[in-house]
């Protein structure tokens, strides 16, 4: 069974406009982080946040924001007032503590494409 | 930040030879390394888990013979892709964390894009 489910395979948008990234992710661990990664076309892929299960608190950064819900096994990402730059493919991923949170989990990924 | 830094970027080889990718962490020591493998627009899949001192730990169906890791230090692991074939050309991205902080999140390379003629 899949554990992390990014159900956006591409998304394209108009520059300046909102975008919403889903995740579900699935686990039996009460221990866990989540985290997105975007990948631009260059291929490195590049830390954007990481959140543990403990922590319910939406947090936002500049254009971005994470919705994270327990109750829906969610952990979502918004880029307000999308730009070109934000063009990606983005990565949602989950470690669990039966892991030593040391084996990621990634979903399939979800490519946006940002008009200018 | 911490920084993982992966060489070659880029590897064009004839079928039947072998490629050295190597990874390392460069300003943090790392006793696990971890190999992914991307194929063209998917996700990453775990290949093994390269840990200093001693054997990789391999995933499910991926053969060991095949793809040698060698962790000989704390900042540096090494994936040799052994006898390479056509289906062996990927996207190839390495990581590591920072034994040091608790739970900090993986650190990739660049990646190397393999491609086997």
């Amino acid at each position: 069974a899949q554990k992390v489910t990014q159900a956006q395979t591409e998304i394209s948008v108009v520059e300046k406009e909102d975008v919403t990234l889903d995740c579900v992710y699935e686990t039996r661990d009460t221990t866990y982080y989540l985290f997105w990664y975007k990948q631009p076309p260059s291929g490195e892929l590049v830390f954007l946040i990481r959140r543990n299960s403990f922590d319910e608190q939406n947090e936002i950064s500049g254009r971005y924001s994470w919705n994270f819900q327990k109750s829906t096994s969610s952990f979502n990402f918004t880029i307000t007032a999308s730009q070109v730059v934000d063009s990606a493919v983005y990565f949602c991923a989950l470690s669990e503590a039966k892991d030593n949170f040391n084996k990621f989990y990634f979903g399939s990924g979800t490519k946006l494409n940002v008009k200018p | 930040g911490a920084v993982v830094s992966q060489h070659p970027s880029r590897v064009i080889c004839k079928s039947g030879t072998s490629v050295k990718i190597e990874c390392r962490s460069l300003d943090f020591q790392a006793t696990t390394m971890f190999w992914y493998r991307q194929f063209p627009k998917q996700s990453l899949m775990l290949m093994a888990t390269s840990n200093e001192g001693s054997k990789a730990t391999y995933e499910q169906g991926v053969e060991k013979d095949k793809f040698l890791i060698n962790h000989a230090s704390l900042t540096l692991s090494t994936l040799t892709v052994t006898s390479a074939h056509p289906e062996d050309s990927s996207f190839y991205i390495c990581s590591a964390r920072d034994q040091k902080l608790q739970n900090s999140p993986l650190h990739f390379g660049n990646g190397t894009r393999l491609t086997v003629t």
